[in-house]
């Protein structure tokens, strides 16, 4: 059963703390992504990445870190240093790019996990 | 002004009607257009691509219109189910080497 896991569905985390969300992914795809999205808005990317040991800053960086060690996992932490964590994370995983020039392929994405911050 | 633009709605329809949702981008160097779902608190799902040509999936349709830089979907036949967020994605070629999520339009398909 190919797709993208995250883990947990649900994270509580008092202020201060670092937490680290799980992503998963069975179906051998290159890129992997993460996104915040608080209530009523769009869709913010965190980081990216293209390839295994190389990943990018998405707009709304600062405050997270990521690891690609791995091709199938893509690790987020949200440091004590990001200062309204509370939001709906989304992983995401696609095809990678066959050259800098080439079509976007689409983006298939977990379940999410919801963090709160007490 | 955003890269990518959309109607937030919410878009409220009687059943069986016909509704369409347009999308502005910014670039006009865009070459890949999607359009995804959203169901309330949940991850968004890839409805269709949308190719140069338009294209058609059962009661919904996309097209693309690259002199005005906009992507449209249309939906016939408006059934309860197709109650959700509206996402339109689009790639920015600005070095950033992903692709660029609109904030949605909400459709009510209303009994």
């Amino acid at each position: 059963d190919g797709g993208i896991t995250q883990s947990p569905k649900y994270l509580f985390r008092k202020e201060g703390q670092n937490v680290t969300l799980s992503c998963e992914q069975n179906l051998n795809h290159d890129a992997m992504y993460w996104y915040r999205q608080d209530p009523g808005q769009g869709l913010r990317l965190i980081y990216y990445s293209q390839i295994v040991n190389d990943f990018q800053k998405g707009d709304i960086a600062e405050g997270y870190s990521v690891s690609r060690e791995k091709k199938e996992s893509f690790p987020l932490t949200v440091t004590s240093a990001q200062k309204n964590p509370t939001a709906f994370y989304l992983c995401a995983s696609s095809r990678g790019l066959a050259s800098p020039q080439s079509s976007y392929n689409e983006q298939f994405f977990g379940p999410g996990t919801r963090l709160t911050v007490l | 002004r955003k890269e990518v633009e959309q109607d937030p709605g919410p878009f409220n329809v009687p059943e069986g009607a016909t509704v369409a949702f347009n999308c502005t981008y910014s670039n006009s160097a865009s070459q890949s257009f999607f359009w995804y779902r959203q169901d309330c608190r949940k991850e968004p799902k890839l409805l269709m691509s949308v190719y140069s040509s338009g294209n058609e999936d059962g009661r919904f349709t996309a097209q693309l219109n690259r002199a005005s830089q906009y992507i449209s979907l249309l939906i016939r036949d408006s059934k309860l189910s197709d109650s959700a967020t509206y996402l339109c994605v689009v790639n920015i070629p600005t070095g950033r080497r992903a692709l660029t999520f609109g904030s949605g339009t909400r459709l009510q398909v209303q009994p």
